[in-house]
């Protein structure tokens, strides 16, 4: 299974932006880098994923390097409720199991 | 906006007894999934089920386990013989096509196992 790199930890004030970064060095071209969250005391919910293009969806912007070799979560305005642990997971085509690390805490601050 | 359910929400048993834990996907989705979280580990990959049959198992996955979808609305995970390290959330997803994009999951089953 191909493997993430995520910091432990960040924070950010509320209504800052917050990049959220992730290194996936040995990606392959049929990886889909995939983005999960898990709230406090919740399931992990799906936030956006992206295989070359930038995405954007109502909730994040993914951010692909153009080797593909890292990505960046980007939350353009952070909120009290966005405080969570976002995994960044690269998913294959051809299997449905995701494969979750110890993903990035992410603290926001009033 | 359709969401995945479990129950119970919490469950304690003791070692060696037999425990059922249910979830009811999104209604229009085919693919169903098993996960479980550790208090303070990674969630780890337990099974995935499609067509009344295990597509994919991780080690974890042993013959302790099973799945079972026993009506259009069910889908059940049941542990035979709970083991003290079975005590986990354990978090059931939905998803309406392979490979697709999103897995919706459940809010969990806090197993505590005694």
């Amino acid at each position: 299974d191909a493997k993430t790199t995520q910091p432990n930890s960040m924070e950010s004030n509320e209504e800052e932006p917050v990049h959220l970064p992730c290194n996936h060095s040995t990606i392959s071209g049929t990886d889909y880098i995939h983005w999960y969250r898990q709230l406090p005391s919740q399931g992990p919910e799906y936030v956006i994923h992206g295989l070359t293009s930038n995405v954007n969806n109502r909730m994040a912007s993914l951010a692909i390097a153009e080797d593909r070799k890292s990505s960046t979560l980007i939350l353009h305005r952070a909120t009290l409720r966005d405080a969570a642990v976002y995994y960044c997971i690269l998913k294959s085509y051809n299997t449905d199991k995701l494969i979750f690390g110890t993903g990035t805490r992410l603290q926001v601050f009033p | 906006e359709p969401e995945v359910t479990q129950t119970p929400s919490h469950q304690v048993t003791q070692m060696g007894q037999e425990v059922i834990l249910r979830c009811v996907p999104i209604s229009n989705h085919l693919y169903f999934y098993w996960y479980r979280q550790i208090l303070g580990q990674k969630v780890e990959f337990l099974v995935s089920f499609y067509n009344n049959e295990i597509s994919e198992k991780s080690e974890i996955f042993d013959d302790q386990f099973s799945v079972e979808r026993p009506d259009g609305s069910n889908f059940t995970l049941k542990i035979r013989s709970t083991k003290l390290e079975d005590s986990a959330m354990y978090f059931c997803a939905s998803s309406e096509i392979f490979g697709g994009e999103t897995q919706y999951f459940g809010p969990g089953t806090r197993l505590l196992v005694l």
